[in-house]
């Protein structure tokens, strides 16, 4: 079956950066887009940006251009989501999401809290 | 950029009524990119429908969508217990992707 499990809890400091990763199984890896997507405390989901596993493309959300980073590890069949210079606007739930290719998501890891925290 | 404005913001209904949610987007969405997701407590969202009208795999007939361009519904037929949860619509056909605000809804 269709598994995406993602990494634990992550308590960070203003300034600071996150890397969040999510392995996947039960499909072909490279058949699939990633998408992450983010909600914050009792807010709608958010989505951040696309990465292509076969090919390491990415679409980036214009809003964290700059700030983050989607990279994938084929021998793995792992997606990572890096974020810098973290703001307590950041502290979410993190989610990835594998996107059939149309656009949305027809499975959703089981989320990453991200705290931002002084 | 789209944005999505789901109505209303929560629905009070009783178990076996028919719900009916709505998600209108500022401007067209293209080739009815449009999906649906039901969220519980702590859970990740759930795709109920996609591509306005269809189903995802193994989601109760009870759960319909329709619409195009701007006006989007998502209809449960008669409302289960298991159905009270929060309800977003999101546009997939531009980057970026954006998510309504929800619509909860809670048993009356």
């Amino acid at each position: 079956q269709v598994q995406l499990v993602q990494s634990g809890t992550e308590v960070k400091e203003p300034g600071a950066s996150v890397k969040i990763s999510c392995k996947t199984s039960g499909y072909t890896f490279t058949s699939y887009f990633l998408d992450w997507v983010r909600q914050a405390p009792g807010q709608g989901p958010e989505w951040m940006g696309i990465i292509n596993p076969r090919s390491a493309s990415t679409v980036y959300a214009q809003k964290f251009q700059g700030r983050v980073t989607m990279t994938r590890d084929t021998s793995t069949s792992t997606v990572y989501m890096y974020l810098t210079s973290l703001r307590s606007e950041d502290t979410a739930v993190y989610f990835c999401v594998r996107d059939p290719g149309n656009g949305y998501g027809d499975y959703w890891g089981q989320g990453t809290l991200v705290t931002v925290s002084s | 950029e789209v944005v999505l404005t789901q109505s209303p913001g929560t629905l009070s209904l009783s178990p076996g009524e028919r719900a009916t949610l709505s998600c209108r987007a500022s401007q067209s969405v293209t080739s009815s990119s449009l999906a649906w997701y039901q969220q519980k407590p702590g859970q990740a969202p759930r795709l109920l429908i996609y591509g306005a009208s269809s189903r995802a795999t193994g989601i109760p007939d009870r759960f319909s969508g329709s619409g195009s361009g701007t006006d989007f519904t998502l209809t449960i037929s008669r409302l289960e217990p298991e159905d009270f949860a929060v309800y977003y619509c999101q546009q997939y056909g531009n980057s970026p992707r954006p998510f309504g605000q929800g619509t909860k809804v809670e048993i009356k």
